[in-house]
């Protein structure tokens, strides 16, 4: 079974504050996202990597970055958090296309901050 | 961009009768469509996909019906049980793309 795994399930985190929230897969998978779901609005793309060092800017990418230095770990870093940042973040996991294999996105059990 | 919806935003069901949950996508060229189900405090996990040359897929206890003329994929749940209590929301992916599009999800309520 693949395996997702969040660093932290939950986390409060001051105005201001440099946060890491680091997310680990074990089944070589290529492609990892870190999406936000807040109430009313779904999950929301905020950055994805398809390899090693390379990102691509999601939906809503302002006040986030991201860093790959290794295909398991895909780390979103909110430079200042704000109050407008507390959210459930989920990061996710895809082996990309597979032929006629299942090519779902794997997700991790999410990590809720809060930003006070 | 894409949207991809659904229509009743919670449904409450009896234990033992048949769920079933709708979405509405909006881009016709969308070739993969995943159901997922996330309990509280928990991450979303794959229930059930289908791609677009399919009509139906059945799993164990659950349906996903396809309709490319009216962009419309539903979820039946058969003999539902407290354990399927849960929000349920669905994603479309494009085929060459990495990126999916979800819905904002239904909440199901088993009531026993």
């Amino acid at each position: 079974d693949v395996k997702v795994t969040q660093s932290s399930r939950y986390l409060v985190k001051r105005t201001g504050e440099k946060v890491f929230l680091e997310c680990v897969q074990d089944m070589d998978h290529e492609n990892m996202f870190w999406y936000r779901q807040d109430p009313g609005l779904g999950l929301r793309l905020i950055y994805f990597s398809y390899d090693v060092k390379m990102k691509e800017k999601g939906d809503i990418p302002e006040g986030y970055s991201v860093s790959r230095e290794k295909k398991e770990r895909f780390s979103l870093i909110l430079e200042s958090a704000s109050t407008n940042q507390t959210s459930m973040y989920l990061c996710a996991s895809y082996r990309g296309l597979a032929g006629g294999a299942t090519d779902t996105q794997y997700f991790g059990p999410g990590t809720r901050l809060t930003v006070l | 961009g894409e949207s991809v919806g659904l229509h009743l935003p919670t449904l409450s069901v009896q234990e033992g009768d048949n769920s079933i949950i709708n979405c509405a996508y909006s881009n016709s060229a969308s070739d993969y469509f995943i159901w997922y189900k996330q309990e509280s405090g928990k991450g979303p996990q794959f229930i059930i996909d289908i791609r677009s040359n399919m009509d139906k897929r059945q799993g164990q206890r659950v349906t996903v019906l396809l309709n490319k003329t009216v962009k419309h994929l539903s979820l039946q749940i058969a003999a539902t049980q407290p354990g399927d209590s849960a929000v349920y929301f669905c994603a479309e992916n494009l085929y060459n793309f990495n990126k999916f599009y979800f819905g904002s999800g239904t909440k199901l309520n088993v009531k026993p």
